[in-house]
């Protein structure tokens, strides 16, 4: 079956750095999403990685092992604003996206 | 602001009512999504569109009843639910269906409580 795993829930600090992990298990692949969802809202595009390696975008990056089925979201120089949840997404080989249940992040100043 | 608005954005209804939700996206997307989300649970797909056709439709009851009448607007027809149907039902538009690399837009979604 298709799967993807990642925390239920994180906890940082302000000013710190976070890392949130997703596996995942499709098949097929045709790349990997991660969105940010305040709550109560819509969820936002944040990065997509369809090759191995790092994707850097301002204070965030997401890292993709094709090999491993593994992605990571990095979050640099927290704020509290960056409080969510952050859903991790991989696209199958029909072009559906497989969701996970979200990690919701807490910043604590 | 996504692009995809979403009316109402909370509906309480009986399990005898029947309602509808709809969409519309100002982005010139060609294909269309409903998802229901329930709490700590995965993003569930119902129903996509392309070009105003139903190209998937993964295994929803027939209480739900999707109309895509162009590629701007999409409805989501509810009639005779269960409480087990409250979620959040997001709409969702994208530039294609089948093709990688072209994130989703979402709209704020409509939070359904059946009672």
């Amino acid at each position: 079956g298709q799967n993807i795993d990642q925390p239920t829930e994180m906890t940082a600090t302000e000013g710190a750095i976070v890392q949130i992990n997703c596996t995942y298990q499709t098949s097929g692949f045709n790349g990997l999403f991660w969105y940010q969802q305040h709550a109560g809202e819509a969820p936002t595009f944040l990065s997509y990685n369809v090759l191995d390696g790092l994707e850097e975008k301002g204070r965030f990056s997401s890292f993709l092992s094709r090999s491993k089925g593994y992605s990571y979201l990095l979050l640099k120089e927290l704020q509290m604003k960056d409080s969510a949840s952050y859903l991790c997404a991989a696209m199958d080989s029909n072009y559906q996206l497989i969701w996970g249940a979200g990690t919701k992040l807490i910043i604590k100043p | 602001e996504t692009g995809v608005t979403q009316t109402p954005r909370h509906l309480v209804m009986g399990m005898t009512n029947k309602k509808s939700l709809k969409c519309e996206q100002h982005l010139g997307h060609n294909a269309m999504y409903w998802y229901k989300q329930s709490a700590k649970k995965p993003l569930e797909l119902m129903f996509v569109y392309s070009l105003e056709e139903r190209v998937e439709n993964n295994s929803v009851p027939s209480r739900f009843s999707p109309e895509c009448p162009n590629s701007s607007h999409l409805f989501l027809h509810l009639h005779t639910l269960q409480p087990e149907d409250s979620a959040l039902y997001l709409c969702a538009s994208s530039q294609e269906v089948g093709t990688g690399g072209h994130e989703q837009y979402f709209g704020p979604g409509t939070r359904l409580t059946v009672t």
